[in-house]
């Protein structure tokens, strides 16, 4: 499935690189979301994008900057992350609110590690 | 409390059995809920929407009890490939005047086994 795509699919970084999680949908989708998924703990939110505006932070350190340049591309930059950063990082997208229907469709993800 | 609750399990059921898991949400406004499923090391997929009225897809079903707050999902004739993480999914209502961003609350997550 290419609904939506992430890249890279895995990401070992140190502590004083800054790297870009990037991700692309090809569903026509007004909306896109940035999720952490930690070992053991549910889906965090971390930001939501609907047309291209940022209506949400989740109360993310600064560490982690987004960016939505269109309604397909969503990136997610990274700067002095710390170890308790490494995670799954899942990009969604959603029809809303175009259409009140808010499922989300998720990409591979990208598995970061910080050293 | 969490804003989504499930039991985390593992249920471990033989083949052809029946398997019911709940889930409670905190937040009387929420305005959708869904069942996602997700295999390990993979992304969460929409398994199925979830409905006052309840529905039904194949051998899966689907239950909402605003009342409650609870929602159920009923797996009957479980198969092996049945096995993985089921994620109870709420979209809940922001603060009063707020607008609905589609965000989406998810559980913890409850591991299902099926053994042969």
């Amino acid at each position: 499935e290419t609904g939506v795509t992430q890249t890279p699919r895995h990401l070992v970084m140190g502590m004083t690189n800054k790297k870009s999680l990037k991700c692309e949908q090809h569903l026509g989708h007004n909306a896109m979301y940035w999720y952490k998924q930690s070992a053991k703990k549910p889906l965090e939110l971390m930001f939501v994008y609907s047309l291209e505006e940022r209506v949400e932070n989740n109360s993310v350190p600064s560490r982690f900057s987004p960016e939505c340049p269109n309604s397909s591309h969503l990136f997610l930059h990274l700067h002095t992350l710390q170890p308790e950063d490494s995670a799954l990082y899942l990009c969604a997208s959603s029809q809303f609110p175009r259409t009140g229907n808010n499922e989300q469709f998720f990409g591979p993800g990208t598995r970061l590690t910080v050293l | 409390r969490k804003e989504v609750e499930q039991d985390p399990g593992p249920f471990n059921v033989p083949e052809g059995a029946t398997v019911a898991f709940n889930c409670t949400y905190s937040n009387s406004a929420s305005q959708s809920f869904f069942w996602y499923r997700q295999d390990c090391r993979k992304e969460p997929k929409l398994l199925m929407s979830v409905y006052s009225s309840g529905n039904e897809d194949g051998r899966f079903t689907a239950q909402l009890n605003r009342a409650s707050q609870y929602i159920s999902l009923l797996i009957r004739d479980s198969k092996l490939s049945d096995s993985a993480t089921y994620l109870c999914v709420v979209n809940p209502r922001g603060p009063q005047g707020s607008s609905n961003t589609g965000k989406l609350i998810f559980g913890q997550g409850t591991t299902l086994q099926v053994k042969p």
